[in-house]
C-alpha cells in the first residue's frame, strides 16, 4: 500500500522559516514525481509546487515562488518543501501527493494526510 | 491567469445521479488531461479520476469523467450521503508549467 506521511508543520512567525517533509513507502519512490498541495482556511486546494523523479525539473506557483523550495532525497524515500519569508496567508494544511509518472505534468495520484501550517503576525 | 471554473454547490438526493462541470480557457482544457479530486470533511483528499478518466484503484466506477472541447464533468451515480464533501477538477497548464486547480464544487447530499 502506498504511503505517504508529512511531518514538520506546526507554528511560525511572519516572516520565519520552516521545512516540511513526506516519509513514501509502499512503491519505488525514485521512479515518481511528487508534489506539494495545499489548502487554506476558507479556500480551496492550491497546487504549489512539483518535482521530477530525479531533481532536474521543478515547478512552483507564483505565490510561493522565490520563497519555498522543493527538493527530495531518494535514497531516504522523502520529499522536502523549504518555506521561508512566511506571511499569514501560508497558513494552511500542507499534502504531499505522488504523481502517477516520473515527471510533475501527468497526474496527482495518492495523497497524504498532510501537516498544518499556522503564520502568526 | 489560467482559471477553471466549477459550480460553487450542487446538491442531490440518494441513489440520484449528480454532474459537476469544470470549464477552462483555452490554452490549458483542450489539450491538457484533467483529473477530479474529493475532499470530504476531516480526511485527506482522494483522486477520484485522473488522465481524463482513468481511476485509481479502489476508487468506485460510481465516479465517471467526460470532457468536451474546453469542458470537462465529472458525473457521480447512485449518490450516497458519504459523497457530501468537496470536488475538484484540476488540469495541467503548460503555457506557465503548473497545474491549476478549480474552486471547487461542495456537493450536498439532501
Amino acid at each position: 500500500e502506498v504511503q505517504l506521511v508529512e511531518s514538520g508543520g506546526g507554528l511560525a512567525q511572519a516572516g520565519g522559516s520552516m521545512t516540511l517533509a513526506c516519509v513514501s513507502s509502499g512503491y519505488t519512490f525514485e521512479n515518481y514525481a511528487m508534489h506539494w498541495v495545499r489548502r487554506a482556511p476558507g479556500k480551496g486546494l492550491e497546487w504549489i509546487s512539483g518535482i521530477d523523479w530525479n531533481s532536474r525539473r521543478r515547478g512552483y506557483a507564483d505565490s510561493v515562488s522565490g520563497r519555498f523550495v522543493i527538493s527530495r532525497d531518494n535514497a531516504k524515500k522523502t520529499l522536502f518543501l523549504q518555506l521561508s519569508s512566511l506571511t499569514s496567508d501560508d497558513t494552511a494544511l500542507y499534502y504531499c501527493v505522488k504523481d502517477i509518472n516520473s515527471d510533475y505534468d501527468y497526474g496527482l495520484d495518492v495523497w497524504g494526510q498532510g501537516t498544518s501550517v499556522t503564520v502568526s503576525s | 491567469q489560467s482559471v477553471l471554473t466549477q459550480p460553487p454547490s450542487a446538491s442531490g438526493t440518494p441513489g440520484q445521479r449528480v454532474s459537476i462541470s469544470c470549464s477552462g480557457s483555452i490554452s490549458h482544457l483542450r489539450t491538457s488531461t484533467v483529473s477530479w479530486f474529493q475532499h470530504l470533511p476531516g480526511a485527506a483528499p482522494r483522486t477520484l479520476l485522473v488522465d481524463n478518466d482513468k481511476r485509481p484503484s479502489g476508487v468506485p466506477d460510481r465516479f465517471s469523467a467526460s470532457r468536451s472541447g474546453t469542458s470537462a464533468s465529472l458525473a457521480i451515480s447512485g449518490l450516497q450521503s458519504e459523497d457530501e464533501g468537496d470536488y475538484y477538477c484540476a488540469a495541467w497548464d503548460d503555457s506557465v508549467d503548473v497545474w491549476v486547480f478549480g474552486g471547487g464544487t461542495r456537493l450536498t447530499v439532501l
